[in-house]
């Protein structure tokens, strides 16, 4: 079953804007994680934020996190190139964290 | 360094052909997950284990194995692999403190092949 569902599924944005991906998820869940994945590759976690907590950064990110709509944000200031890749978002279950499930992801593409 | 590592990162093989796909990680992590990759679905957990001698299963188990006995090692079996396991997969692993699970670290993947 999907939990996370990012949106939208695909991005193009110029260099140097920002870009803003968006989460939403199902049941109740004691974080959210967000990771990039560059063309195959392996996932690497970019931020977590805690239920607990409203808004967290992490150099040019930026993540909300609003639990009462079940929902999570992701914004990318002064996109570089570098930044084209996929962005997922993961969530672990309040009552059971060990299981993650994954959204479908964002591909995102900065244009020169 | 710290890293997870999967061997093989390519596999073609026939169907009913048993296969293991071996994971390690040099981190001392509790917390080890097994995810396949498909166009248009994301990743799904196949199945998890939360320290030694101890997995559950994911989203979608079927067809798939796996043994903890190690705290490094996470091994994905598959006893009988069909066509429709051709994917991408990933393992990862992850500290778990009193606060839940941190940060999962991915290994660079194994694209298996099932003809």
């Amino acid at each position: 079953s999907q939990q996370g569902e990012e949106d939208p599924q695909a991005l193009s944005i110029q260099e140097g804007e920002n870009a803003t991906m968006n989460c939403s998820y199902k049941t109740s869940i004691n974080n959210l994680q967000w990771y990039r994945q560059n063309s195959g590759r392996g996932l690497v976690h970019l931020i977590l934020i805690r239920s607990n907590e409203r808004e967290k950064h992490s150099g040019r990110l930026r993540v909300t996190l609003d639990t009462s709509k079940k929902s999570s944000s992701l914004l990318i200031t002064a996109s570089r190139a570098a930044d084209t890749a996929s962005y997922f978002c993961a969530t672990g279950g309040r009552l059971r964290d060990d299981k993650i499930i994954f959204g479908k992801g964002t591909r995102l593409h900065i244009l020169p | 360094e710290a890293q997870v590592t999967q061997n093989p990162r390519y596999l073609i093989t026939v169907t009913g052909k048993k296969l293991t796909v071996t994971c390690s990680q040099n981190m001392n992590h509790e917390y080890m997950s097994w995810y396949r990759q498909d166009p248009g679905l994301g990743l799904r957990q196949i199945y998890y284990s939360m320290n030694v001698e101890v997995t559950d299963k994911g989203d979608v188990p079927e067809g798939y194995k796996v043994s903890r006995k190690e705290k490094r090692n996470f091994p994905l079996i598959l006893e009988s692999p069909s066509p429709n396991q051709t994917s991408l997969y990933f393992c990862a692993s992850s500290l778990r403190t009193s606060g839940g699970l941190n940060e999962q670290f991915f290994g660079p993947g194994t694209r298996l092949t099932v003809l």
